[in-house]
């Protein structure tokens, strides 16, 4: 099994400060996802990177995928309250069958930003 | 575009009780997935379909859940008896793709079920 650490677990900032959070994995992955979800919300797609190396930015999001692609970290400049929320990463793990893979996530880091 | 839509969003049963689940996938969604996620964790698989058949039900307990997806569109996931460690957020996720290379996963709001 495949499997996707995050740190940290929770993250507690005032609104303007810039943060980094990380997946990690032993695990070589042909690709990595970010989703955001918010309480009481499913997750949502941020990004998914497939090159190791790979930088990816969306306005002050910015997500990068180690060159080994066993990891890959999300910053954030200047956080704002919106994004409070719960960062998953997720990798295709086990072989599913007929062409797919199953997505499995990590625990998720929980920020939360104090205006 | 509709979302993919679940129902109830809210669930409360005694231990011991059955209760259903419904998923409507978004249009056109050939893969459509049930995850359970408890609290503090990140969603972990339980059932995966293409079209009406199942890809992947490996880490689905079967002895008290069972799911299915009548023509390949709407889907229902059953658990009989409940028990309390079952107490979660079921999540409902569809994808055009069956290639994971391409997939993005569009998820419903979720279905939160409290077992007493």
């Amino acid at each position: 099994t495949q499997l996707l650490e995050q740190s940290p677990q929770f993250l507690s900032i005032q609104e303007g400060e810039n943060l980094t959070v990380y997946c990690n994995s032993s695990s070589v992955f042909s690709s990595l996802q970010w989703y955001r979800q918010e309480p009481g919300e499913g997750p949502v797609l941020l990004v998914t990177v497939v090159t190791g190396g790979e930088v990816k930015k969306l306005k002050r999001l910015t997500f990068q995928f180690g060159d080994a692609r066993k990891d890959s970290s999300l910053h954030i400049t200047a956080a704002q309250p919106g994004d409070t929320g719960l960062y998953l990463c997720a990798g295709p793990g086990a072989y599913s069958g007929a062409g797919s893979y199953q997505l499995t996530f990590g625990k998720g880091t929980k920020l939360s930003v104090i205006p | 575009e509709a979302g993919v839509a679940q129902s109830p969003r809210y669930k409360i049963i005694e231990k011991r009780q059955s209760v259903a689940f419904w998923c409507n996938p978004i249009s056109g969604h050939a893969t459509l997935y049930w995850y359970q996620q408890i609290l503090g964790q990140g969603p972990k698989l339980l059932i995966q379909f293409q079209n009406n058949g199942v890809v992947d039900d490996s880490q689905l307990p079967k002895d008290r859940f069972s799911a299915e997806r009548l023509k390949g569109v709407d889907s229902t996931l059953k658990i009989q008896p409940a028990k309390l460690e079952d107490s979660a957020v079921y999540l409902c996720a569809s994808s055009a793709a069956g290639v994971w290379d391409t997939g993005e996963l569009f998820f419903g709001e979720g279905s939160r079920l409290t077992v007493l």
